[in-house]
C-alpha cells in the first residue's frame, strides 16, 4: 500500500519560503509523478506543480511560476515543494499527491495528510 | 488558463439519487477524476478515467462524460457520502485543474 507521508505544520512571516517534504514509502517512487495541490481555507483545491522523479523535471501551474521549485531525492523517496515570498494569502493546507496517468486519463491516487501553512507577521 | 465549474451545492435525500456535473473545454479532450473531501481529510479518489473506481469506492458511485460536461452520480446515496466533490483534468499545456467543487447535503 503506498503511503505519503509530509512535513509537520509551519508558521512563517511574510516575506520568507517553506519548504514542505512528502515521503514515498509501499510503492515505486521513480517512475510515477508527484503532485502538490494546496487548499486555502474554505477554499478549493488548487494544482501547483508535479515532477517526474526519475527525470527530475517539473513542471508548474503559471500561477505559482517562479515562485514554487519542486525537487525530489530519488535515494530518500521523497518530493519536496519550496515557496517563496510567502504572503497572508498563501495560508493553506498543501497537499502532495501520486499522479498517475496516459493518454486521455489521468488522476491522483494516493494522498498526503496535508501539512499546514501559515503566514503571519 | 483551463477552467471547470461546478454546482456550488446540491442536495439529496437519504437513499436517492445525485448527479454532479462539472463542465469545461478540457474535458472535450481528457477525461475528468473525482474526489471526495470531507472536512479536515486529504480528498479521496472516487472516479477516474471513462468510469473507473479505485479499490474500496462503493458501487453506487459512477461516472460519465459528453462533450465538455462530465457527471459523477451517487445512487442511493448515504449519509457517508455526505462531503465536497471536486472534479480535476489534465489540459492541454500539461498542467491539471480542479473545478471549483461541489458540497452534497443528505438529507
Amino acid at each position: 500500500q503506498v503511503q505519503l507521508v509530509q512535513s509537520g505544520a509551519e508558521v512563517k512571516k511574510p516575506g520568507s519560503s517553506v519548504t514542505v517534504s512528502c515521503k514515498a514509502s509501499g510503492g515505486t517512487f521513480s517512475t510515477y509523478a508527484i503532485s502538490w495541490v494546496r487548499q486555502a481555507p474554505g477554499q478549493g483545491l488548487e494544482w501547483m506543480g508535479q515532477i517526474i522523479p526519475i527525470f527530475g523535471t517539473a513542471n508548474y501551474a503559471q500561477t505559482f511560476q517562479g515562485r514554487v521549485t519542486i525537487t525530489a531525492d530519488e535515494s530518500a523517496s521523497t518530493a519536496y515543494m519550496e515557496l517563496s515570498s510567502l504572503r497572508s494569502e498563501d495560508t493553506a493546507v498543501y497537499y502532495c499527491a501520486r499522479s498517475r496517468g496516459n493518454s486521455l486519463i489521468y488522476y491522483f491516487d494516493y494522498w498526503g495528510q496535508g501539512t499546514l501553512v501559515t503566514v503571519s507577521s | 488558463s483551463s477552467e471547470l465549474t461546478q454546482d456550488p451545492a446540491v442536495s439529496v435525500a437519504l437513499g436517492q439519487t445525485v448527479r454532479i456535473t462539472c463542465q469545461g473545454d478540457s474535458l472535450r479532450t481528457y477525461y475528468a477524476s473525482w474526489y471526495q473531501q470531507k472536512p479536515g481529510q486529504a480528498p479521496v479518489l472516487v472516479i477516474y478515467g471513462k468510469n473507473n473506481r479505485p479499490s474500496g469506492i462503493p458501487d453506487r458511485f459512477s461516472g460519465s462524460s459528453s462533450g465538455n460536461t462530465a457527471s459523477l452520480t451517487i445512487t442511493g446515496a448515504q449519509a457517508e457520502d455526505e462531503a465536497d466533490y471536486y472534479c480535476n483534468s489534465r489540459d492541454s499545456s500539461g498542467s491539471y485543474v480542479f473545478g471549483t467543487g461541489t458540497k452534497v447535503t443528505v438529507l
